[in-house]
């Protein structure tokens, strides 16, 4: 699976709109990116994913590059309760036959 | 809501002790769900395949004699702390999705904390 790397830790203010990056260079043309996140001391919650289209549900928008080396993760309008740390994932050709495979992350942190 | 349900939510036992954890799909089958493991400040790591059938498959690392995995329905696996001791009390949790294809997210459970004292 490829490797991601996302920063460790970012601030948003409440209400305002939370852009959170993720590299993912070594990606393959098969390989989807998915987010989830944590909040603490409760098991990930799917957020969203995608292939090499923007996409956009009832909880975030996923724009990833045209080249698919990066992705950004956006919270519209974040509230006290995105605090979280949010992982940034590429699924492996297996899919769903695969377990995940977690980096660090970024915690994010909503400032009211 | 929930699409899968872990049980129970938090355990406190004695050294020594064996410990069953519950993974169940609500509403859908699941031929594979994974458990995962989580330290304090740490980022949850695989520790193994249930495969419904079928022996688990384990990554690196992780004892099988010491986590048993049983996948007896298509709904349900279970986890089996054996003889635990206070290195193992960790944060367990554990996943399914209702696809096998790459474009299907993984629906998490939400947690058994394990205190081992």
């Amino acid at each position: 699976d490829a490797k991601t790397t996302q920063p460790p830790s970012m601030d948003c203010a409440e209400g305002r709109a939370a852009n959170l990056p993720c590299n993912h260079s070594t990606i393959s043309g098969n390989e989807y990116v998915y987010w989830y996140r944590q909040i603490h001391s409760q098991g990930p919650q799917y957020i969203i994913h995608g292939l090499k289209n923007n996409e956009t549900n009832e909880m975030a928008s996923l724009i990833i590059t045209e080249d698919r080396k990066s992705s950004t993760l956006i919270l519209p309008h974040a509230t006290l309760r995105d605090t979280a740390v949010y992982y940034c994932i590429v699924q492996g050709p297996g899919g769903g036959a695969d377990g995940l495979t977690f980096g660090k992350g970024t915690h994010l942190i909503i400032q009211p | 809501g929930a699409v899968v349900s872990q049980h129970p939510s938090r355990v406190i036992c004695k050294s020594g002790t064996s410990v069953k954890i519950e993974c169940r799909s609500l509403d859908f089958q699941a031929t594979t769900m994974f458990w995962y493991r989580q330290f304090p400040k740490q980022s949850l790591m695989l520790m193994a395949t249930s495969n419904e059938g079928s022996k688990a498959t384990y990554e690196q690392g992780v004892e099988k004699d010491k986590f048993l995995i049983n996948h007896a329905s298509l709904t349900l696996s279970t986890l089996t702390v054996t003889s635990a001791h206070p290195e193992d009390s960790s944060f367990y949790i554990c996943s399914a999705n209702m696809g096998r294809g790459s474009n299907q997210p993984q629906h998490f459970g939400d947690g058994t904390r394990l205190s081992i004292l």
